[in-house]
């Protein structure tokens, strides 16, 4: 159980177009998903956190107007990237969680197989 | 400050012997740990997880860990390394209170045949 899945595995794209990256929970509702950034030979970066039906939270010095992140459903999460540019190439890795915060239990993160998005 | 270290950055053992991998925090409060592994270009697999449960908790793949809050360490250990085992390791840490999720810098295993 808790499967998260994301499409697509790798893109590439031109600098100034925007990619989508989908993040979905197969066999649980996501009440929150995450998405890190990860550059070569680093730890992830927390980008931003969402909950479904409302806006996401930024992390300190990520922009939300080039990381847009909608969180419709308690099955799916999307991360676009908008006017890509070769810096933002990176492997990207969402996550999911179900429950309020505090619960036993809930505190666990079940993570996606990531999106390498290399931008030319 | 709440923070974690994973003391080293690369660990090297030979297939079958022993592997020992440390976790640090520093925290006023009490944490949630887990330890992931991540193979190259790929997502983040759960191994284990202490959620204020028993101290020694076991994992996948023969992997376990033990909390000691005396030590504040979650050292990942495992007694015969297998070369699948070779990847990169992350201890993460959530401080209750804060619900913020640090992660580790991260250790490379290399398992030698």
């Amino acid at each position: 159980g808790a499967v998260v899945s994301q499409h697509p595995s790798r893109v590439i794209c031109k600098s100034g177009t925007s990619v989508k990256i989908e993040c979905r929970s197969l066999d649980f509702q996501a009440t929150t998903m995450f998405w890190y950034r990860q550059f070569p030979k680093q730890s992830l970066m927390l980008m931003a956190t969402s909950n479904e039906g409302s806006k996401a939270t930024y992390e300190q010095g990520v922009e939300k107007d080039k990381f847009l992140i909608n969180h419709a459903s308690l099955t799916l999460s999307t991360l676009t990237v908008t006017s890509a540019h070769p810096e933002d190439s990176s492997f990207y890795i969402c996550s999911a969680k179900w429950g309020t915060s505090g619960g036993a239990g809930t505190d666990t993160q079940y993570f996606g197989p990531g999106t390498r998005l290399t931008v030319l | 400050a709440q923070s974690v270290t994973q003391l080293d950055s690369h660990v090297s053992v030979s297939e079958g012997t022993p592997v020992l991998l440390r976790c640090n925090y520093s925290s006023s409060y009490s944490p949630s740990l887990f330890w992931y592994v991540q193979h190259p270009n790929k997502g983040l697999q759960l191994l284990l997880k202490y959620t204020s449960a028993a101290t020694l908790v076991k994992g996948i793949n023969g992997f376990e860990a033990e909390f000691k809050k005396s030590e504040t360490s979650f050292h990942l250990t495992k007694p015969s390394a297998h070369m699948s085992d070779a990847a990169e390791y992350f201890c993460v840490v959530i401080f209750k209170g804060y619900q913020k999720v640090t992660f580790g810098t991260g250790t490379k295993l290399q398992v030698i045949p």
